[in-house]
């Protein structure tokens, strides 16, 4: 069974802070996602990982950034945290396996952030 | 304009009632799609996938895409008070990116 851990449930910072947000996953999967979640926005994606030491930026990824030290292990980074990064932070992995375009994404519990 | 449009809701149906929840996208490049339900607290989990045209179903839910209009539905029957969550379609092409829509919020009251 697959699992997608995430350091924290929920975290309280204060603007100017770094912050990390440590994701964990044990099915060897080759990617790794972040996202966050917003109302009326749905998900969109931070920063990807298709393997250690490899990351793409997304669509959002202004004020953040990432490290993939190793396989199962992906950090999303908020240098200076500021008050409109308040929101649920998702991580995701897949496996590139099967030759298909789209593999699963599993999700973790999520990080609901909030900078004050 | 959106990619992926999809109505916020929130959505309440009785008990049994039949749900169907629709999403609009604009590239027609995507190929894969999915449908991922969330419940409260908790990260989305994959409930259908199809891929192109044409309908699947599972149980008591049917997806369905129609390339050619760009429309892509879930249908939830019989509903039940365990179906209450938020519905987030999601969709891909070749570069296997998800594109989500904002997720619709359904509650089935007993």
């Amino acid at each position: 069974d697959v699992k997608v851990t995430q350091s924290s449930r929920y975290l309280v910072k204060r603007t100017g802070e770094k912050v990390f947000l440590e994701c964990v996953q044990d099915m060897d999967h080759e990617n790794m996602f972040w996202y966050r979640q917003d109302p009326g926005l749905g998900l969109r994606l931070i920063y990807f990982s298709y393997d250690v030491k490899m990351k793409e930026k997304g669509d959002i990824p202004e004020g953040y950034s990432v490290s993939r030290e190793k396989k199962e292990r992906f950090s999303l980074i908020l240098e200076s945290a500021s008050t409109n990064q308040t929101s649920m932070y998702l991580c995701a992995s897949s496996t590139i396996a099967g030759g298909s375009s789209y593999n699963e994404q599993f999700f973790g519990p999520g990080t609901r952030l909030t900078v004050l | 304009q959106k990619e992926v449009e999809q109505d916020p809701g929130p959505l309440s149906v009785p008990e049994g009632a039949i749900v169907s929840l629709n999403c609009t996208y604009s590239n027609s490049a995507f190929q894969y799609f999915m449908w991922y339900r969330q419940y409260s607290r908790k990260g989305p989990e994959l409930l259908m996938y199809t891929y192109s045209s044409g309908n699947k179903e599972d149980g008591r839910f049917t997806a369905q895409v129609d390339k050619s209009s760009k429309y892509i539905s879930l249908f939830i029957r019989d509903s039940q008070p365990s179906d209450s969550a938020t519905y987030l379609c999601a969709m891909t092409g070749n570069t296997g990116k998800l594109i989500f829509g904002q997720g619709t919020t359904l509650q089935v009251k007993p």
